[in-house]
């Protein structure tokens, strides 16, 4: 079955950067997207980007550009969300989730497996 | 501010069919499909419809979308305590080099 297994809770200080892992089960952890979506405590889901392991791209909400890097290591299936110049406002649960695309006419782009979440805590 | 436009809460009695509007532009909803998503409280989300109406095997029927112009719907019929949870719609988003962009989330309530 498939799995996304997420890094531990983290707590850092204001200007640091964090780094959130994804290992990926159950399926070939090339043949789909891996997105990062973010929800600070009582908030809504916020999109922070994509990265395609096959191809090597990836594509940033402009939100988060400058700030955020997604990479990963194929021999393991694992992904990572590195964000960096923390302060409060990043204080939230990161979520990774696979991305299934189709493009025909139209864009068709949804997240069909989410990890559990990781919370990641910048204290004020 | 979300980009897709939901009502902040909605609420029936079990048995009840409720419906909760999402609503876009002609970058997003208006050029793409519609994804929704169920987050039970203290969960992570998951994927109720995808395509506009198109159900992940093991959502009940009870489950359905549909999606005109630049706005969209979820219907859920035979209301059930369970279904108490938030409720995001989302889509792909053409301008800005494209992202995928959410609902600000529903929160229904099973009275």
């Amino acid at each position: 079955q498939v799995q996304l297994v997420q890094s531990g809770a983290e707590v850092k200080k204001p200007g640091a950067s964090v780094k959130v892992s994804c290992k990926t089960s159950g399926y070939n952890f090339t043949s789909y997207d891996i997105n990062w979506v973010r929800q600070a405590s009582g908030q809504g889901l916020e999109w922070m980007g994509w990265m395609n392991p096959d191809t090597g791209s990836t594509g940033y909400a402009q939100k988060f550009q400058g700030r955020v890097t997604m990479t990963w290591i194929t021999s393991i299936s694992t992904a990572y969300m590195e964000l960096s110049s923390l302060s409060s406002e990043d204080t939230a649960v990161y979520y990774c989730a696979r991305g299934v695309g189709n493009t025909v006419v139209t864009i068709e782009y949804y997240f069909d497996y989410w990890g559990l979440g990781t919370l990641v805590t910048v204290p004020s | 501010q979300s980009v897709l436009t939901q009502p902040p809460s909605a609420s029936g009695t079990p048995g009840q069919r409720v419906t909760i509007s999402c609503s876009g532009s002609s970058s997003n909803i208006g050029s793409n499909t519609v994804t929704w998503y169920q987050q039970l409280p203290g969960t992570a989300p998951k994927l109720l419809i995808y395509s506009n109406n198109q159900r992940p095997s093991g959502v009940p029927d009870r489950f359905s979308g549909s999606k005109s112009g630049t706005s969209a719907s979820l219907a859920i019929s035979g209301l059930q305590s369970e279904d108490e949870a938030d409720y995001y719609c989302a889509a792909w988003d053409d301008s800005l080099s494209g992202n995928v962009v959410f609902g600000g989330g529903t929160k229904l309530t099973v009275l």
